[in-house]
């Protein structure tokens, strides 16, 4: 079984700050695959990124990155000059690989991480 | 991109009555569908997975006689809470995912009120 660890209930941070979003995860398996999402207040979960475990390089895409460390078990996400549109719920996932099993197709969610951004 | 529809977004109803929620795939086939449920504050849990043509699999805890999931078609499938009681009130949020290239895809949501 797979577990996501968000320790970060809530952060608060004024408009341009920088901010960093911690995920940590557990999984027996091999490969997998780790995601992150955001939920803003309407509900809709909007994908954000996925990343394979075979994959270690740092991706940026905008004022988004993301650091996977396996080594550490984490999957970190950095939001550059923070806006206020940022303002929403982000929650990490893990993935098992698709091979079968009870675990097939599951994703397993983190507590999520409430981001609010002031101006 | 991928589609996924829920419908309806909102729904009120009262108590001891059956709601039905559809979800889906608007452009491609999912061959499996998941259905989540996510209190105020918390995270999604998994309620249950639907293959097509199948009966779905529950997680534990959750009762397949209140929540009936029906996966007919590689298009649709559907969540009908039975006999509603205010503690079923929850978003509901069902994810899609293609037959062909496995990604998963996240329907809108349905806030359920329970009155």
């Amino acid at each position: 079984a797979q577990k996501v660890t968000q320790a970060q209930t809530e952060i608060s941070v004024v408009e341009k700050e920088d901010v960093t979003l911690d995920c940590v995860y557990e999984t027996r398996d091999t490969t997998y695959y780790l995601f992150w999402y955001k939920q803003p207040p309407s509900g809709e979960l909007v994908f954000l990124i996925r990343r394979n475990s075979f994959d270690e390089q740092n991706e940026i895409s905008g004022r988004y990155s993301w650091n996977f460390q396996k080594s550490t078990s984490s999957f970190n996400f950095t939001i550059t000059a923070s806006q206020v549109v940022d303002s929403a719920v982000y929650f990490c996932a893990s993935l098992p690989p698709n091979a079968g099993g009870t675990s097939y197709g599951k994703l397993t969610f983190g507590q999520g991480t409430i981001l609010t951004v002031h101006p | 991109g991928a589609v996924v529809s829920q419908h309806p977004s909102w729904v009120i109803c009262k108590s001891g009555t059956s709601v039905k929620i559809e979800c889906r795939s608007l452009d491609f086939q999912a061959t499996t569908m998941f259905w989540y449920r996510q209190f105020p504050k918390q995270s999604l849990m998994l309620m249950a997975t639907s293959n097509e043509g199948s009966k779905a699999t529950y997680e534990q805890g959750v009762e397949k006689d209140k929540f009936l999931i029906n996966h007919a078609s590689l298009t649709l499938s559907t969540l009908t809470v039975t006999s509603a009681h205010p503690e079923d009130s929850s978003f509901y949020i069902c994810s899609a995912r293609d037959g062909r290239s496995w990604e998963q895809y996240f329907g809108p949501g349905t806030r359920l009120t329970v009155t």
